[in-house]
């Protein structure tokens, strides 16, 4: 089956601590997404790429990185400069081009030991 | 920034009813796209409605779109208990580079 594997469902940072979330899929979608939900609240861009080896920041990247060197793989580091970490965040894929839907893993709950 | 507003934030219905859940956005747009969220999930693409189009019918859900007054409407007829969760209205920005922007959704709630 198809589809986007977030992993892990559950993680802890301490302080000063980076954490990486891992997001891989195997739909053959050029595009990649990262988007951070707080309780109650939709979800915020974090991070784009529309093909390997480029990205671009979303409307909140401060205190996140990310890389795309393979088409499967696009991975979210949260670094210690990020004060507020604690959210559920979520990875899509989709097509390239306008007018496609965005297909999305289920997520990953990060918080703060 | 958050483009698109749901109305209401919170709904609760009897099971066979309808639900009809509004969103509203600021600029002009590519698409709309309805998505659904079960509690602790990720979301669901449900329907994707383009500029020129007015209507559009996916099983029991119908959208609209009116782009004179930046609006949108998703009606799910003959609610099943099945349907409880959250829906979000995401538009896609001309000249957005394909970046949706979430709504922040519509706790929809379908009581046996």
């Amino acid at each position: 089956d198809g589809g986007i594997t977030q992993s892990p469902k559950y993680l802890f940072r301490k302080e000063g601590q980076n954490v990486t979330l891992s997001c891989e899929q195997n739909l053959n979608h050029d595009a990649m997404y990262w988007y951070r939900q707080d309780p109650g609240q939709g979800l915020r861009l974090i991070y784009y790429s529309q093909i390997v080896n480029d990205f671009q920041k979303g409307d909140i990247a401060e205190g996140y990185s990310v890389s795309r060197e393979k088409k499967e793989s696009f991975p979210l580091t949260v670094t210690s400069a990020q004060k507020n970490p604690t959210a559920f965040y979520l990875c899509a894929s989709s097509l390239s081009g306008y007018n496609q839907p965005q297909h999305f893993g289920d997520g990953t709950r990060l918080s703060i030991l | 920034s958050q483009q698109g507003e749901e109305d209401p934030q919170a709904l609760s219905i009897q099971e066979g009813e309808n639900a009809t859940m509004n969103c509203s956005y600021k600029t002009s747009i590519n698409n709309l796209q309805w998505y659904r969220q079960n509690s602790g999930r990720g979301l669901v693409h449900l329907i994707l409605i383009r500029s020129n189009e007015r209507e559009k019918h996916s099983g029991r859900l119908r959208v609209t779109l009116d782009t004179s007054k930046k609006s949108s409407s998703l009606l799910i007829t003959a609610s099943r208990a099945a349907d409880t969760a959250s829906y979000f209205c995401a538009t896609d920005r001309i000249r957005g580079a394909q970046k949706l922007v979430f709504g922040q959704g519509t706790r929809l709630t379908i009581n046996p």
